[in-house]
């Protein structure tokens, strides 16, 4: 297993475009979760799965944006209509059940809206 | 909204010097995680602490946990030019609860 995958590792799209992105987690691993980091931040939480379920999502995640993970499996982070606000990089996270164990990150998408 | 302050912000400091950094909440965590982060990467854990007082160590990075669970701290002993990176604490604050929560990070810079 290596780890989290990311695909794009960058993204440049022009606004009011829309972008996908997709997260392949470690295999063993039953729970994702997605994180937008802008510069000088630390990470945001967006989201996060349990299996195929979506169970949390914060304010943050707008109704332009959509997360998906039908098999449990890969990940999708959809933005609809992208403004140039949307700019980041966009985190994908796993891990056990047991969230204490700590994350797994991936690289990470950098998302450029011009 | 539970909040996360890192300190100092920025610190650039010569090899060999010793330096601590600070992570601080008004609320209890039920566990924390230090994290390092270089530019265009995510961020890779580097330990977990969930009982007060716990005092973990890592080669030469020494991670302490405050009594209350409030506060951590991370002490890097004669800091080299490869501990260079972006040092973050995130933390959950409700045992079970997912979605960490992060703060903005201490940018480090070890000089050669």
């Amino acid at each position: 297993d290596t780890g989290v995958s990311q695909d794009p590792r960058h993204k440049i799209t022009k606004r009011g475009q829309n972008v996908t992105f997709r997260c392949d987690p470690i295999s063993e691993h039953n729970r994702l979760y997605w994180y937008r980091q802008t510069l000088g931040q630390g990470p945001e939480f967006l989201t996060y799965f349990q299996n195929e379920a979506q169970l949390e999502k914060s304010r943050l995640l707008s109704d332009r944006f959509s997360a998906e993970r039908p098999k449990g499996s890969f990940s999708t982070l959809e933005i609809q209509r992208t403004e140039q606000g949307d700019s980041a990089m966009y985190l994908c996270a796993s891990s056990r059940m047991v969230s204490q164990g700590g994350y797994t990150f991936g690289s990470g998408t950098r998302l450029t809206v011009v | 909204t539970q909040l996360l302050e890192q300190s100092p912000q920025f610190l650039s400091i010569q090899e060999g010097e010793n330096l601590t950094v600070y992570c601080n909440s008004s609320s209890v965590f039920s566990s924390l995680q230090w994290y390092r982060q270089e530019p265009g990467e995510g961020p890779v854990l580097l330990v977990t602490v969930v009982t007060g007082g716990e005092v973990k160590k890592l080669k030469r990075l020494t991670f302490q946990f405050g009594d209350a669970r409030k506060d951590s701290s991370l002490h890097i002993t004669a800091a080299q030019p490869g501990d260079t990176g972006l040092y973050l604490c995130a933390g959950t604050f409700v045992r079970g609860a997912d979605g960490l929560t992060f703060g903005k990070g201490t940018h480090l810079i070890i000089q050669p």
